[in-house]
């Protein structure tokens, strides 16, 4: 089985801050890796994705993620945080076909 | 269209009423997926189309929930005798072909659905 965990539900960080939004996977093979926004009242849309290529992977809006195996990590970051981040990050791991499992997304909130 | 549409934006029904749910996918794309967002959960996947099939209903939560889809385009997903469990934000998502598990995700809106 497949799964995934986001820890914190909730992280707060000031405007121009490290923004780090964890998530950690459970497979039993290679896993392809995404990550997903959801701006308020808005569809989620497609951050940034890991398909087995380079383990650091460059998205929209100044994110990245960084594959690490050893760990069963996924972990999103962008070194400098904007207001217009505000928003829910959803981490998405696909073992097999059109599995897609979603962690349950941390609510991003930046401050002034 | 420009992207997945999905209507009513919101839903209130009463407890026993039947609703149904339409998402239009874009267009050309092949795969159709359901999922429902509960208030502090993640995505729960539903159901996954491809073309008009349904390969995949393991994700729906009971007999009183069923999908369809027609032409390869529009879906409609159906909840009878809604219960106040059923209230959520319905999702659709479209993606371009089968091929799987790299496939981008393109998500409507969603549907609001409240039962009283």
């Amino acid at each position: 089985a497949q799964s995934v965990t986001q820890l914190g539900s909730h992280v707060s960080v000031s405007e121009g801050a490290l923004v780090l939004l964890r998530c950690n996977y459970s497979s039993s093979v290679p896993p392809y890796l995404f990550w997903y926004v959801q701006y308020p009242n808005q569809g989620l849309q497609l951050l940034l994705k890991y398909t087995s290529a380079a383990t650091l992977v460059k998205g929209i809006n100044g994110f990245e993620a960084e594959f690490k195996k050893s760990e069963t990590s996924f972990h999103l970051t962008k070194p400098s945080a904007h207001m217009s981040d505000a928003a829910e990050y959803f981490c998405a791991v696909n073992n097999y076909g059109q599995n897609f499992v979603f962690g349950p997304g941390t609510r991003l909130s930046v401050l002034p | 269209g420009a992207g997945v549409s999905q209507s009513p934006s919101n839903k209130v029904t009463e407890k026993g009423k039947d609703v149904e749910l339409r998402c239009d996918p874009i267009s050309g794309h092949t795969a159709l997926y359901w999922y429902r967002q509960s208030l502090g959960q993640g995505l729960e996947f539903l159901i996954y189309f491809q073309g008009n099939s349904a390969p995949d209903k393991s994700g729906l939560p009971s007999d009183r929930f069923s999908a369809e889809r027609t032409g390869g385009s529009v879906s409609t997903l159906t909840i009878q005798r809604t219960q106040q469990e059923d209230s959520a934000v319905y999702l659709c998502a479209s993606s371009l072909a089968s091929g799987g598990r790299a496939e981008t995700q393109y998500f409507g809106p969603g549907t609001r659905l409240l039962v009283l």
